[in-house]
């Protein structure tokens, strides 16, 4: 069964320190996509990227930056310089294909992120 | 832009009452899902819905149905409110691609408390 696993529950930072999100994943399949969600207070999950399993280039947006590696099963999420507003959950998911052929996403339990000015 | 809107962000319902959560996205998306998140389990799945009038279980619908009438629209019904219901509610859709690659877009959430 496919499994996403994110060990880290919360983490506390100082304003413009940089932070690492751990995400630990499993699956059979060969093909599969990754995503990062951020979730702020006001409860709404906001896309923030999505990774196919074939394309393990780093990927880098602002302040934001995700390290994929196969090797490792791991999609981890770093925030460079943290900001206040950056304080949220942060979900890892992994999408699965049901026997009907129809995508299902498997979550992570969430990291919460608290960035103190 | 994308847009999924919740017909409540807050509810407050009595044991045994039957629950209505109401989804309507613009996008003209084919998927939609109901997830349910709790602490220190992050997001399950309920129900989803890949066309009008069909519907699948998904990892924890025990207790829950949906209805999917309109594309636009999908409900969540709790046909007899329990305390162990009481939970954040969050609907999603996202367009029907080949493989795996939907990405599903959410609602804001419904925190839906059951006394």
């Amino acid at each position: 069964a496919q499994k996403v696993t994110q060990a880290q529950t919360e983490i506390s930072v100082v304003e413009k320190e940089d932070v690492t999100l751990d995400c630990v994943y499993e699956t059979r399949d060969t093909t599969y996509y990754l995503f990062w969600y951020k979730q702020p207070p006001s409860g709404e999950l906001v896309f923030l990227i999505r990774r196919n399993s074939f394309d393990e280039q780093n990927e880098i947006s602002g302040r934001y930056s995700w390290n994929f590696q196969k090797s490792t099963s791991s999609f981890n999420f770093t925030i460079t310089a943290s900001q206040v507003v950056d304080s949220a959950v942060y979900f890892c998911a992994l999408s699965e294909a049901e026997n009907t052929g129809f995508q299902k996403l498997v979550f992570g339990t969430g990291t919460r992120l608290l960035v103190s000015p | 832009d994308v847009k999924v809107t919740q017909s409540s962000r807050y509810l407050v319902k009595r044991t045994g009452e039957k629950v209505f959560l109401e989804c309507v996205q613009d996008m003209d998306h084919e998927n939609m899902f109901w997830y349910r998140q709790d602490p220190g389990l992050g997001l399950r799945l309920i129900y989803f819905s890949y066309d009008v009038k069909m519907k699948e279980k998904g990892d924890i619908p025990e207790g829950y149905s949906v209805s999917r009438e309109k594309k636009e629209r999908f409900s969540l019904i709790l046909e007899s409110a329990s305390t162990n219901q009481t939970s954040m509610y969050l609907c999603a859709s996202s367009p029907r691609m080949p493989g795996q690659k939907e990405t599903q877009y959410f609602g804001p959430g419904t925190r839906l408390l059951v006394l």
